[in-house]
C-alpha cells in the first residue's frame, strides 16, 4: 500500500516561514491535499490539488508537489497556525485514501 | 451553510455492534460522494470508507473490510456506518466528510478532497 511520510514536528518563530513535507513514491504524479487540525476540532482543508486554496484560507498557505516530495508552506506564521497538519492522496492501486502520519506545527 | 452532524457513538464491548449516522444539511446531499474518517486518541487520521453519491461504488480500508458497512439514504440526507465485530483498536472519533464537488481521476490519482467535515462522534470499545 502507498505510504506518506511526514516529520512528526516542525517548529518556527512567529513571522517566519514553515515548511511541512510529505514524502511518497512518485508523489509528484498525484494530487495532494493538506488539512489543518487544531486540538479538539475537526480537520479543515487548507490546500487541495497540490497548490489550490479553498475560499477563506489565507494566501499565506501554499503548496507544491514534485518528485517524491510535496510541501505545505506557511508564510508569516502566526500563533493561530499552531496545529497538526496532514497530507492526503488517493492510492489508485488499492482504491484507498491515504493520510500522512501528521506534523505538529509549534509556533515558538 | 453546509452542516454534517454525526451521532450514534458510545461505549461498546469488544465484539459488539454500533451504527453511526451523519445528518447532512445545507447542500444537495444526493449529488455528493461521502466518506468516514476516524482518529484514535492521540493518533493521526485514518480513512475508513467511501460511498458514491448513488451508492454504486463503495471502498473500505483493509482494517475494517468485512466488519464495517457504509451506506446512505439520500431521501433522508443521511450517511451511515454499521460497525460489527468491534475491537479495542476501533476506539476513535469518527468523522463524516464530504468529497469536493469538482475533481478528476486519472490512472495515477484522483483529485477529490474532503471539503467539509463533521465534528465527530466518539466510539469507545472496551470491556
Amino acid at each position: 500500500s502507498y505510504v506518506l511520510t511526514q516529520p512528526p514536528s516542525v517548529s518556527v518563530a512567529p513571522g517566519q516561514t514553515a515548511r511541512i513535507t510529505c514524502g511518497g513514491n512518485n508523489i509528484g504524479s498525484k494530487s495532494v491535499h493538506w488539512y489543518q487540525q487544531k486540538p479538539g476540532q475537526a480537520p479543515v482543508l487548507v490546500v487541495y490539488d497540490d497548490s489550490d486554496r479553498p475560499s477563506g484560507i489565507p494566501e499565506r498557505f501554499s503548496g507544491s508537489n514534485s518528485g517524491n516530495t510535496a510541501t505545505l508552506t506557511i508564510n508569516r506564521v502566526e500563533a493561530g497556525d499552531e496545529a497538526d497538519y496532514y497530507c492526503q492522496v488517493w492510492d489508485t492501486s488499492s482504491d484507498h485514501w491515504v493520510f500522512g502520519g501528521g506534523t505538529k506545527l509549534t509556533v515558538l | 451553510e453546509v452542516q454534517l452532524v454525526e451521532s450514534g457513538g458510545g461505549l461498546v464491548q469488544p465484539g459488539g455492534s454500533l451504527r453511526l449516522s451523519c445528518a447532512a444539511s445545507g447542500f444537495t446531499f444526493s449529488t455528493y460522494n461521502m466518506n468516514w474518517v476516524r482518529q484514535a486518541p492521540g493518533k493521526g487520521l485514518e480513512w475508513v470508507s467511501y460511498i458514491s453519491s448513488g451508492s454504486s461504488t463503495i471502498y473500505s480500508a483493509d482494517s475494517v473490510k468485512g466488519r464495517f458497512t457504509i451506506s446512505r439514504d439520500n431521501a433522508k440526507n443521511s450517511l451511515y456506518l454499521q460497525m460489527n465485530s468491534l475491537r479495542d483498536e476501533d476506539t476513535a472519533v469518527y468523522y463524516c466528510a464530504r468529497d469536493a464537488k469538482s475533481g478528476y481521476c486519472t490512472s495515477t490519482t484522483c483529485s477529490y478532497s474532503f471539503d467539509y467535515w463533521g465534528q465527530g462522534t466518539l466510539v469507545t470499545v472496551s470491556s
